[in-house]
């Protein structure tokens, strides 16, 4: 069964500290990975997308790792800011017979910084 | 560019009515894309749909259903509305259809079913 689990569901960090986030998938065969920022009340936006042969990916303090072989995701930020307070959504899509394939969500990590 | 939009942001219905909500896409995207988002059960998908047409579906009840018109913006139908369909409904859209293309999601549109 094609599925996403993140990891921790939730998360407290002092501003300024670094956290990584996981996500762990059996999705497959596997298309690519995304992750997403969700703000309370708005819509997700996209932070970074890896395909199979990518391992790396960084935008700005964010920057994703992914493990194909393991089927094992990470997301980790830098000197967090008040502003990354937010649910962190792993998506993983996966191509499907005849079909243009579809998109596994993970629940999401909420992160909250403190001041 | 304008980014995707959705109408009405809020909206309060009662349990047997139906509800309409309409999702523009950014300038030239031909995909539209429709989730249900709970805290239950996060982020699901609806259905997909490029150049007028259904292109994927998820796992919902008949009583979800949607269209796209010719300049690409989409509606989203409820018929019969029951206490679960409380939710926030997210629209995304991209370039093409499919799950390789990135997808640009717009604020929502809560809906609460009382």
């Amino acid at each position: 069964k094609n599925q996403v689990e993140q990891s921790p569901q939730s998360l407290i960090i002092l501003e300024g500290k670094n956290c990584t986030l996981q996500c762990n998938y059996t999705v497959s065969p596997f298309s690519n990975l995304r992750w997403y920022k969700q703000d309370t009340g708005r819509g997700p936006v996209s932070l970074t997308i890896m395909t199979f042969s990518e391992n790396t990916k960084s935008n700005g303090r964010y920057t994703a790792t992914l493990d194909a072989d393991t089927k094992q995701s990470s997301l980790h930020i830098t000197a967090s800011q008040l502003s990354d307070s937010a649910s962190y959504i792993c998506v993983v899509s996966a191509f499907e017979g005849s079909t243009l394939g579809r998109l596994y969500f993970g629940r999401g990590t909420q992160l909250t910084v403190w001041p | 560019k304008a980014g995707v939009t959705q109408t009405p942001r809020y909206l309060i219905k009662t349990r047997g009515q139906q509800v309409t909500l309409s999702c523009s896409p950014i300038s030239g995207h031909r995909s539209v894309s429709w989730y249900q988002q709970t805290p239950g059960q996060g982020l699901q998908f609806l259905f997909e749909y490029f150049s007028e047409t259904q292109r994927n579906k998820g796992n919902f009840p008949g009583r979800f259903s949607g269209r796209q018109f010719s300049n690409s913006r989409s509606e989203m139908n409820v018929s019969t509305l029951e206490l679960g369909d409380s939710a926030l409904y997210l629209c995304a859209s991209s370039l093409y259809a499919g799950p390789r293309n990135e997808q640009f999601f717009g604020p929502g549109t809560r809906l609460t079913v009382l």
